[in-house]
């Protein structure tokens, strides 16, 4: 079955750069969530879109912005990067209409050096 | 604020055995609970859900509880094996746009 496909997997940059991560949710999914994982750390609820609409948002910095497209899949944009960016991102799909079960991707793991 | 944590950080059981992770939650408005397992550097796995309107759900070898009365939520794993270690993190939402917020992990060991 198809699942939730994250790119890049692995993503190293500098100090004040720019990164963009790609979310694509599983067929038929509306609703797509983002989630920053520190080590040892819980998923942190970034920010999450329903029909192409952001639907909530969560401790997501100003440097970064998210938006969904009409194929549904999603992009995370971070700018002015930092060290404490340093992360792995999560992306997850829910099915139409229901927002349950939401399936996460494989992640980025972003190095912020 | 919003909030889901777990009791125990780390929890070491005897390969055979049941295991039982427990989760409390903050958000009695929260109307739907997932059970994550997550493997390093792996994505959360889906494991389990269960609504409010329920009590209690099975699955294969798992069940979940929801006590709303006392807003806790437990998994429970039976015949625990090797492939079950991993961090396991309860998760809640309120409606279906809800952001779905974790709880802290637990670490579950199974010993051989």
């Amino acid at each position: 079955a198809a699942g939730v496909i994250q790119s890049p997997r692995h993503l190293i940059k500098e100090k004040r750069e720019t990164a963009t991560l790609k979310c694509y949710p599983i067929p038929r999914h509306d609703t797509v969530y983002w989630y920053q994982q520190g080590p040892g750390q819980d998923p942190q609820f970034l920010i999450s879109f329903y029909e192409k609409m952001q639907s909530d948002k969560g401790s997501i910095p100003d440097r970064f912005s998210a938006q969904q497209f009409s194929d549904y899949h999603s992009e995370l944009n971070m700018s002015s990067l930092e060290l404490g960016d340093s992360a792995l991102y999560f992306c997850a799909s829910s099915p139409l209409g229901t927002g349950r079960e939401a399936f996460f991707g494989q992640g980025t793991r972003l190095t912020v050096v | 604020g919003e909030s889901v944590g777990l009791h125990l950080p780390t929890l070491s059981v005897q390969e055979g055995d049941n295991s039982i992770i427990n989760c409390a939650y903050s958000n009695s408005a929260s109307d739907y609970f997932i059970w994550y397992k997550q493997e390093s550097g792996k994505g959360p796995q889906f494991i389990i859900d269960i609504r409010s309107n329920m009590d209690k759900r099975q699955g294969q070898r798992v069940t979940v509880l929801l006590n709303k009365t006392v807003k806790h939520l437990s998994l429970q794993i039976a015949a625990t094996q090797p492939g079950d270690s991993a961090v396991y993190f309860c998760a809640e939402k309120k409606g279906n746009t809800g952001k779905l917020i974790f709880g802290q992990g637990t670490t579950l060991q199974v010993k051989p």
